[in-house]
């Protein structure tokens, strides 16, 4: 089965920009998770999606990050404006429902560096 | 709340030797799992091992194993024979039972020397 994949793998933005992130689940998928992965920390969980509809938003900054998953399958997540200290990796990761152990599988992430 | 601690930074090990990465956590609940990823350069996250927390027997996957000490809240990762390609960070994680958000320890950098 195909993995979770996310693009684009690398970017680069001047702090004040807008950028995007883009992931696909594995198929049939239901719960999507979005981190952000400081470099020398472990990841962070920025925001949790049930389907297309949102669990866990608790840790993220809503006053720049938002996040979408509207049909319940693609999700994206944006940052507007960026600040020097949103340069990290981020990684997006899948589980299926229903699952006794609650295995995620993440994908490649996307490196943002924010200068 | 959970708290996933990693002590060890950076360890290496001899090509074929055993090495042990260390992790502690903090938890109020009885009912958990934990998990240890790896992630190589190319920042893939990879499930090495997992262990549930009702099961007193330790978790052993090929040349990983754990040393799970629940009353210690202590969750070593033994890895024997090391190999070049278990280069990479390392990360313990937490979850509770029936939750969905993983807790992550801080990481520990393996270097294989050859």
């Amino acid at each position: 089965e195909a993995g979770v994949a996310q693009s684009p793998r690398y970017k680069i933005i001047e702090k004040r920009q807008s950028v995007a992130f883009w992931c696909n689940p594995i198929s049939g998928h239901a719960t999507l998770y979005w981190y952000q992965q400081i470099l020398g920390q472990g990841p962070k969980l920025l925001i949790q999606f049930q389907n297309n509809g949102v669990v866990d938003d608790s840790q993220l900054p809503k006053d720049r990050f938002s996040a979408e998953r509207l049909k319940g399958v693609d999700s994206t997540l944006k940052i507007q404006p960026a600040k020097l200290e949103d340069s990290a990796v981020y990684l997006c990761a899948s589980r299926a429902q229903g699952r006794i152990f609650n295995e995620q599988f993440f994908g490649p992430g996307t490196r943002l560096t924010v200068l | 709340a959970q708290t996933v601690t990693q002590s060890q930074p950076e360890m290496s090990v001899q090509e074929a030797e055993t090495v042990t990465l260390s992790c502690t956590y903090d938890t109020s609940e009885s009912d958990y799992y934990l998990f240890w990823y790896k992630q190589p350069p190319s920042r893939q996250m990879i499930l090495v091992i997992r262990q549930e927390a009702y099961k007193q027997q330790n978790a052993t996957e090929n040349r990983f194993s754990v040393n799970f000490q629940k009353a210690a809240k202590s969750f070593s990762l033994k890895i024997s024979d090391s190999q070049l390609g278990d280069a990479a960070m390392y990360f313990c994680a937490f979850i509770q039972s029936g939750g969905s958000r993983l807790t992550f320890g801080e990481g520990t950098q393996l270097t294989v020397n050859p």
